[in-house]
């Protein structure tokens, strides 16, 4: 199984920030790595999709990077609606595997 | 609009069973590859099992091979994940997803229903 690893698990910006988070995989997965927005109490969202392909009706601040085993994902000027949970996964391979979040929190 | 909607969950002693549901509108659902992703209390994600439009394929997460059983009925525009053998670990919130090609030849989860609480407690 492809193993995900996210970092940091939370952190804490404030309005306009340049927030970044990270994905590493176990093994090498080209573009096939996608990024999900889950706000307190609702469903999870997809962001961003092969590595950087923002989805529809996504704000442009948020864009997405990375191939291989090593991805980001960057909210250019952070906004209070992005108070939320960001998770990764891999669509490589079976099982399609989440990383374990990241929590960004408004100062 | 697509629209799935999940049902079924509810509380279940360990070792018992539930069937969970998920109706959809608004897509020709014989279309697409659909999925079951969990979530337990503040968790993160857990994708469950997939199925091919026709059902000719179906995976699942080694987490619950052998016990859980995803099946579908396109005359019925439906999706349902059968669980025996519960588990505590298996509380969650389930949902169900379509599984679609989307950028660069690239699966992705999207939309998804709102959830169903399954509760596994004695």
């Amino acid at each position: 199984d492809i193993q995900m690893t996210q970092s940091p698990s939370s952190l804490s910006a404030s309005v306009g920030d340049r927030v970044t988070i990270t994905c590493r995989t176990s093994q090498s997965i080209s573009i096939y790595l996608n990024w999900y927005q889950q706000k307190p109490g609702k469903v999870p969202k997809p962001l961003i999709s092969a590595a950087s392909s923002l989805q529809s009706g996504v704000p442009s601040r948020f864009s997405g990077s990375g191939s291989g085993t090593d991805f980001t994902l960057t909210i250019s000027s952070l906004q209070p609606e992005d108070s939320a949970t960001y998770f990764c996964q891999q669509s490589y391979s079976n099982p399609y595997t989440f990383g374990q979040g990241t929590k960004v929190e408004i100062k | 609009e697509v629209e799935l909607v999940e049902s079924g969950g509810g509380l279940v002693q360990p070792g018992g069973s539930l069937r969970l549901s998920c109706a959809a509108s608004g897509i020709t659902f014989s279309n697409y590859w659909m999925s079951w992703v969990r979530q337990a209390p503040g968790k993160g994600l857990e994708w469950v099992a997939n199925i091919k439009q026709d059902g000719s394929d179906i995976y699942y997460a080694d987490s619950v091979k052998g016990r859980f059983t995803i099946s579908r009925d396109s005359a019925k525009n439906s999706l349902y994940l059968q669980m025996n053998s519960l588990r505590a670990e298996d509380t969650a919130v389930y949902y169900c997803a379509i599984f679609q090609i989307v950028a660069n030849g690239v699966w992705v989860f999207d939309p998804w229903g709102q959830g169903t609480l399954v509760t596994v407690s004695s």
